[in-house]
């Protein structure tokens, strides 16, 4: 049972545009909402996270939007940058002793020149 | 501060045989979870470990097993190997059973 859904499955966004991707949850429960990249032969890397306190988070250009009723959140990569080329995936889990990530399936982000 | 270490890089099985694979969790840490990420897939959480203890498991069969020594470094350990054994294994170390998990680069073991 995939209990979070992420898309699109690519992506190709010119050099300083706006990347987007968006996953949809499905467990009432989930109360932490990460957002992890990464590069080929690396390990998942946290870029930015999100609790359903807020509507939103903001870290340099990354965004997270958060839409707590539709059990929807996106990542939002403004002015995209070739270096941001990798493949984004988007988690979620619940706080207490035994959390662990829920992992959406990944979204390969290519930024042209 | 010193970052989740993992080894080996790779590693090539035959199918039946077993394999243990080691994570140093990053320094101050003392969970540490594993995951398996298939090819072209998002990381599966196997299970995780908290002052030495399993502390909750995803939907993985008993011949995968760990530790986690006094150290808080881990090591999973895999019997029987299948085919579909073949994936990318990740360490995840945090402070606590906290939310925000570190990941080291992975092992990455083929089954043959």
């Amino acid at each position: 049972q995939q209990q979070v859904k992420q898309s699109p499955q690519s992506l190709i966004v010119q050099k300083g545009g706006i990347s987007i991707i968006n996953c949809a949850y499905e467990n009432t429960a989930f109360d932490y909402f990460p957002w992890y990249q990464q590069f080929p032969g690396k390990g998942p890397a946290l870029l930015i996270a999100i609790r359903p306190d807020v509507s939103e988070k903001k870290e340099g250009r990354f965004t997270i939007s958060f839409n707590k009723s539709a059990k929807q959140f996106s990542l939002h990569i403004m002015d995209s940058q070739p270096g941001d080329s990798a493949t984004y995936f988007c988690a979620a889990s619940t706080s207490g002793t035994a959390s662990k990530l829920t992992f959406g399936t990944g979204t390969r982000l290519q930024v042209t020149l | 501060e010193t970052g989740v270490t993992q080894s080996p890089t790779h590693l090539i099985k035959t199918r039946g045989q077993q394999v243990t694979l080691r994570c140093s969790s990053q320094s101050g840490h003392n969970t540490v979870s594993w995951y398996q990420q298939a090819l072209g897939q998002g990381p599966q959480f196997i299970f995780q470990y908290y002052r030495e203890e399993e502390n909750g498991r995803g939907n993985f069969p008993p011949r995968f097993s760990g530790l986690q020594f006094p150290n808080y470094s881990s090591e999973l350990n895999v019997n029987a190997l299948e085919l579909d054994d073949s994936a990318l294994y990740l360490c995840a170390s945090s402070w606590g059973a906290t939310d925000t998990q570190y990941f080291g680069p992975g092992t990455r073991l083929t089954v043959l």
